[in-house]
């Protein structure tokens, strides 16, 4: 059974630059069948999708985010990660990789795999 | 970017009882790439439909979703213990890809 798991700093200073990495077991993210995305959620709200990336190095951003977020593959590792530029009190999240089938003509399914989510705080 | 708008914010019920949750969207959703996920405190949010009506694997057949266009419901069709939770419902069909606020179902 594929599994994701976050990993990285719980804590960031104020405009510092958040970096996760998410490991995967059981399955490659080098496969053409699947995307690999980031999505957070602040301590008590909802969700936030921040960007998603495939095998091919493609990536797609929240326009909310896009001037701040780099996401990249490292296949060697089989790992995917974040980078979040000038952080603030506002990115304090858990922040979750997951896994999303491709439907094929740039097409991406739902999140059917969840990491178990790290908790980072921004805070001086 | 589409707004998905969850209704109600909270449902208080019983185990036992049938409850369907709302979700509607500010723009048509293409291609009915909606799903719906349960979240549990301190957990992960767990894929429970996509596609609208399809089911994720292991998903008790308890749970269904329809809907098209704008408006999509997730039913649960005799609530069970485990099934109170916080349900979103998150829209794939095109970019931002955007989830709704949430409705928290409560025990009675």
């Amino acid at each position: 059974q594929l599994q994701l798991q976050e990993s990285g700093p719980g804590l960031v200073k104020p405009s510092e630059t958040l970096s996760l990495t998410c490991t995967v077991s059981s399955g490659s993210i080098s496969s053409s069948s699947y995307y690999w995305g980031w999505i957070r959620q602040p301590p008590g709200k909802g969700l936030e999708w921040i960007g998603n990336i495939y095998y091919s190095g493609n990536t797609y951003y929240n326009p909310s985010l896009k001037s701040r977020v780099t996401i990249s593959l490292d296949t060697s590792k089989n790992q995917f990660s974040l980078k979040l530029s000038s952080v603030t009190a506002a990115d304090t999240a858990v922040y979750y990789c997951a896994r999303a089938p491709s439907y094929g003509w740039g097409s991406v399914g739902a999140f059917d795999i969840w990491g178990q989510g790290t908790m980072v705080t921004v805070s001086s | 970017e589409i707004v998905l708008t969850q209704s109600p914010a909270t449902l208080s019920l019983s185990p036992g009882e049938r409850v369907t949750l709302s979700c509607g969207a500010s723009q048509s959703v293409s291609s009915s790439y909606l799903a719906w996920y349960q979240q549990k405190p301190g957990l992960a949010p767990r894929l429970l439909i996509y596609d609208a009506s399809s089911r994720a694997t292991g998903i008790p057949d308890r749970f269904s979703g329809s809907g098209s266009g704008t408006d999509f419901t997730l039913s649960i069709s005799r609530l069970e213990s485990e099934d109170f939770a916080v349900y979103y419902c998150q829209q794939y069909g095109s970019s931002p890809r955007t989830f709704g606020q949430g409705t928290r179902l409560e025990i009675k």
